[in-house]
C-alpha cells in the first residue's frame, strides 16, 4: 500500500515489559513524527525526525522512551519498563520535508494496553 | 514555543445546521501553515482543510471553510449543512515553516444530532 503502515495494530503487555512499535512511512517522505493519544484526548507530540538532522526529542515524556529511524525510512519507538500510564494509541505520521503546506499522512496507530 | 488551543472540548449541532469550531494559536513565526484534521471512531486522521499563513483568502473545501484571522491568531472551522458523517474529533494543527514541526490542539468532539 501507499500509506503509512504501523505495526502491531494492537499490543497488550504486562507492566515492566519493554515494547517496540514500528512505523513504515510513505516512500520518499523524509519527515516522520510520533504522537501519543490517550483515550479521548488530543495528540501529544513525542519525537520528530527530519531527514539527516538530529531528531527533535523534546516531547518524549521520560528516558524510558526512545526512538530511532534507520536508513531514513522505518522508525521504531521503544518503551522500556512499561507503566500503566503508557497505555494509549501511538500514532505515526510522515510528510515531505521542506514542503510545509503539505499535510501529514497518518498511520492507523498502535493501541498499547499495559496490564 | 508554539501552542495550539481548542477551547471547546465538545460541541453538538443539529443535522443540516452550521457549526463553528474555534482554534487559537500562539507563535512568533511569520511563516507557518494551519490545518484541520478529522478523526472518526475508526481512528484514522483525515485532513479536512489547510491554510497558508501568507494567504489572506480563507480556505474552502466544499462544506468546510475557515475563518483565518492572522492578527488575532485565530483559525476557526465552519461546517455547513452538517451531516451525520461529520461526527468525529476535530483537531487544529500548526506547522512551522521553519522546521516543519507540527503541534496539535487537544481536539473538539463534534456530535451531530439527527
Amino acid at each position: 500500500g501507499a500509506g503509512v503502515s504501523q505495526s502491531p495494530s494492537n499490543k497488550v503487555t504486562e507492566k515492566g515489559k519493554d515494547v517496540e512499535l514500528r512505523c513504515d512511512p510513505i516512500s520518499g517522505h523524509t519527515a516522520l513524527y510520533w504522537y501519543r493519544q490517550s483515550l479521548g484526548q488530543g495528540l501529544e507530540f513525542l519525537i520528530y525526525f527530519q531527514g539527516n538532522s538530529a531528531p527533535d526529542k523534546s516531547g518524549l515524556p521520560s528516558d524510558r522512551f526512545s526512538a530511532e529511524r534507520t536508513g531514513g525510512s522505518v522508525s521504531t519507538l521503544t518503551i522500556q519498563r512499561t507503566q500503566q500510564e503508557d497505555s494509549a494509541v501511538y500514532l505515526c505520521a510522515s510528510s515531505i520535508q521542506g514542503l510545509s503546506n503539505q499535510p501529514q499522512h497518518f498511520g492507523d496507530g498502535t493501541r498499547l494496553s499495559i496490564l | 514555543a508554539q501552542t495550539v488551543t481548542q477551547s471547546q472540548p465538545e460541541m453538538s449541532v443539529q443535522e443540516a445546521e452550521t457549526v463553528t469550531l474555534s482554534c487559537t494559536y500562539d507563535t512568533s513565526e511569520s511563516d507557518y501553515y494551519l490545518f484541520w484534521y478529522k478523526q472518526p471512531p475508526s481512528r484514522q486522521m483525515i485532513l479536512v482543510i489547510r491554510q497558508e499563513a501568507y494567504k489572506q483568502q480563507n480556505a474552502t473545501e466544499n462544506r468546510f471553510s475557515v475563518n483565518f484571522q492572522k492578527a488575532a491568531k485565530s483559525f476557526s472551522l465552519k461546517i455547513s449543512d452538517s451531516q451525520l458523517g461529520d461526527a468525529a474529533m476535530y483537531f487544529c494543527a500548526y506547522r512551522s515553516g521553519k522546521d516543519d514541526k507540527i503541534i496539535f490542539g487537544k481536539g473538539t468532539r463534534l456530535h451531530i444530532l439527527p
